[in-house]
């Protein structure tokens, strides 16, 4: 069964402090990973799509990576705005839905 | 552009009863899906439908059920309700079978409360 544990749950980080989200996946055959970000009261916002291992993309100070196991979500030098829930999601080469992990709560204070 | 738009917006419904939400899709968007979203599960896949045609289900029970019309409207139904169907169910839609991209632009969502 297809499977994406997101870590840590939550994460409070001073503005400028870099990190990084994680997301380790077990999937039948990836199609693709899927990170979206999420405001309080909002839907999910969609940030990037990674197909195969190596696979990087950035946007601002957002970067994704992905290897066979896991991909990574670094933030660097973070503003409060960065402040939401980010969501992994991996989509099997079997079908076509998202499956999503929990979330990572993120937090960012000037 | 507009975006997906789901109505209503916020419900409250006792056990029992039964509950219609609707979904329009961004214009030209012929996919739509349903989730839902809960603290203690998380997003979880309910259907899809492309082309008034559903393609995929999720592990829920037949209590829930959707249709898309030929506008590719949306709409999705919970019969019988139980307390934990309490949840923000979310819409989002696509140009094509998220298969082709994975971008899926959702909804607000509809946030249910069973009493």
């Amino acid at each position: 069964e297809d499977q994406v544990t997101q870590s840590p749950e939550a994460l409070r980080l001073q503005e400028g402090e870099s990190s990084s989200l994680n997301c380790s996946y077990t999937v039948s055959g990836l199609r693709g990973l899927f990170w979206y970000r999420q405001d309080p009261g909002k839907g999910p916002e969609f940030l990037f799509t990674l197909y195969s291992a190596g696979e990087e993309k950035e946007k601002e100070r957002l970067k994704a990576t992905l290897t066979k196991k896991e991909s990574f979500l670094h933030i660097t030098a973070p503003k409060p705005e960065d402040s939401a829930t980010y969501l992994c999601a991996v989509q099997a080469n079997s079908g076509y839905a998202l499956n999503f992990g929990k979330g990572t709560s993120l937090l960012v204070t000037p | 552009k507009a975006g997906v738009t789901q109505t209503p917006r916020y419900l409250i419904k006792t056990r029992g009863q039964q509950v219609t939400l609707s979904c329009s899709p961004i214009s030209g968007h012929r996919s739509v899906s349903w989730y839902q979203q809960t603290p203690g599960q998380g997003l979880q896949f309910l259907f899809e439908y492309f082309s008034e045609t559903q393609r995929n289900k999720g592990n829920f029970p037949g209590r829930f059920s959707g249709r898309q019309f030929s506008n590719s409207r949306s709409e999705m139904n919970v019969s019988t309700l139980e307390l934990g169907d309490s949840a923000l169910y979310l819409c989002a839609s696509s140009l094509d079978l998220p298969g082709n991209t994975g971008e899926l632009f959702f909804g607000e969502g509809s946030r249910l409360t069973v009493l």
